[in-house]
């Protein structure tokens, strides 16, 4: 069974430094996603991504933030100078349609930041 | 606004207890999608469900079922004779057109399940 696929399963890094996290999607996909969650809290949406571009973000998704589907099987989220509070665990999802389909998540990306 | 709240933070059950985990959503639109996600201490999410606005049939698979009321805006979640693996949080979630046409989920905050044998 097809599966999101992420990289790598947990990332620690000191602040002021950038990360890529990384997240291969189902491969007849068309939308993409990023939530965080941040331990013993809800999920919470990021960003969706369609057609290479975003077509929402959320307001947790600022300037330092940015997402990119590099070579038509890889999806990005790039943290540029990482911050104590984006310690969380990130999900990537994807989905063959928009809200009437369901997310497939990938095993997620806990990332540490000290 | 869209919210979806599931007011019950943590359940405590014994093995065979049946159990129902409530969420009730929140939206302006006529047209939306309700999901159960189940998250096991491993961390991933697992997809469970998910029901359109207009369907109110209740779903039933296995030990798990569904009871949609459009009427109180609830979409509760039974669990029939509990099994220690059903150790979880499980998460409630909404998708409408008002998410920006994009299909983002709204998450509840989630309600922490233990089965205890």
């Amino acid at each position: 069974e097809p599966e999101v696929t992420q990289t790598p399963s947990h990332q620690v890094t000191q602040m002021g430094q950038e990360v890529i996290l990384r997240c291969v999607p189902i491969s007849n996909h068309l939308y993409f996603y990023w939530y965080r969650q941040i331990l013993g809290q809800k999920v919470e949406f990021l960003v969706s991504f369609y057609n290479n571009e975003i077509s929402e973000k959320s307001e947790i998704f600022d300037d330092q933030f940015s997402v990119e589907r590099p070579d038509g099987s890889n999806f990005t989220l790039k943290i540029r100078s990482t911050k104590l509070e984006d310690s969380a665990m990130y999900f990537c999802a994807s989905s063959a349609g928009r809200f009437s389909y369901e997310q497939y998540f990938g095993p997620g990306t806990r990332l540490t930041v000290t | 606004a869209q919210k979806v709240t599931q007011a019950q933070t943590e359940i405590s059950v014994v093995e065979k207890e049946d159990v129902t985990l409530d969420c009730v959503y929140e939206t302006r639109d006529t047209t939306y999608y309700l999901f159960w996600y189940k998250q096991p201490p491993s961390g991933e999410l697992v997809f469970l469900i998910r029901r359109n606005s207009f369907d109110e049939q209740n779903e039933i698979s296995g030990r798990y079922s569904w009871n949609f009321q459009k009427s109180t805006s609830s979409f509760n979640f039974t669990i029939t004779a509990s099994q220690v693996v059903d150790s979880a949080v499980y998460f409630c979630a909404l998708s409408d057109s008002f998410s920006g046409n994009t299909g983002k989920l709204i998450f509840g905050q989630g309600t922490t399940l233990q089965v205890k044998p």
